[in-house]
């Protein structure tokens, strides 16, 4: 059974400050991870997606991959109320999901 | 550009009763997947087709059957509902079968009574 696990939170982070993702999974195999951001009722809309070891930076988000750790992050920098939402963690080709994690940031 | 379509939106069956949930993907995707997400859950893996092959198939159990027409769409069939067979059932299109980043739908709501 491939897992993909994530700390459900909630997170809570002042407007302006780092929130910091967390996302482990066992299928070493995986070659595919995504984030998602998904509000309340609505489906996932997909943030960044990393097939590398190491850092990729989009606008004020950042993935992290450690493949030999079994492990990817997603930083989002410059926090804003907006970037409340579940944010889920995805690997591999058919997508094993992790629970999400809620983010609040507070104004 | 329209984006992954399905339909309906909402849904309301009774137990025991037989279900079909639509997808239109992205024009020009190839391949579409099916996700179950029960409330405070993350999506779970039901069906992926691509070039109307399955290419996987989550644990779910044999009343769960989709197929791809020839135009890319898709459908959900679920026979004998159950209860726990409420959720937002997701569709999401990818352009390839592998190592690709995929798009959902808006969902479809299906309650159980």
């Amino acid at each position: 059974q491939k897992e993909v696990e994530q700390n459900s939170g909630p997170l809570s982070v002042p407007e302006g400050a780092i929130a910091s993702l967390n996302c482990t999974y066992s299928d070493r195999g995986s070659q595919s991870f995504f984030w998602y951001r998904q509000y309340s009722g609505k489906s996932p809309e997909l943030i960044m997606f990393i097939y590398s070891n190491g850092d990729k930076e989009d606008g004020r988000f950042t993935a992290q991959l450690n493949k030999a750790s079994q492990y990817v992050s997603l930083l989002i920098r410059d926090s804003q109320p907006s970037d409340s939402a579940t944010y889920l963690c995805a690997v591999g080709n058919q997508f094993y999901f992790g629970t999400g994690t809620s983010l609040t940031v507070i104004p | 550009d329209a984006g992954v379509t399905q339909s309906p939106t909402h849904l309301i069956k009774t137990r025991g009763q037989q279900v079909t949930l639509r997808c239109s993907p992205i024009s020009g995707h190839k391949s579409v997947s099916w996700y179950q997400q029960v409330l405070g859950q993350g999506p779970q893996f039901i069906f992926q087709y691509y070039e109307k092959e399955e290419r996987g198939r989550g644990n779910f159990p044999d009343r769960f059957s989709a197929r791809q027409f020839p135009n890319y769409s898709s459908e959900l069939n679920v026979n004998a509902l159950l209860l726990g067979d409420s959720a937002l059932y997701l569709c999401a299109s990818s352009l390839w079968g592998t190592n690709t980043e995929a798009f959902f739908g808006q969902g479809t709501r299906l309650t159980v009574v």
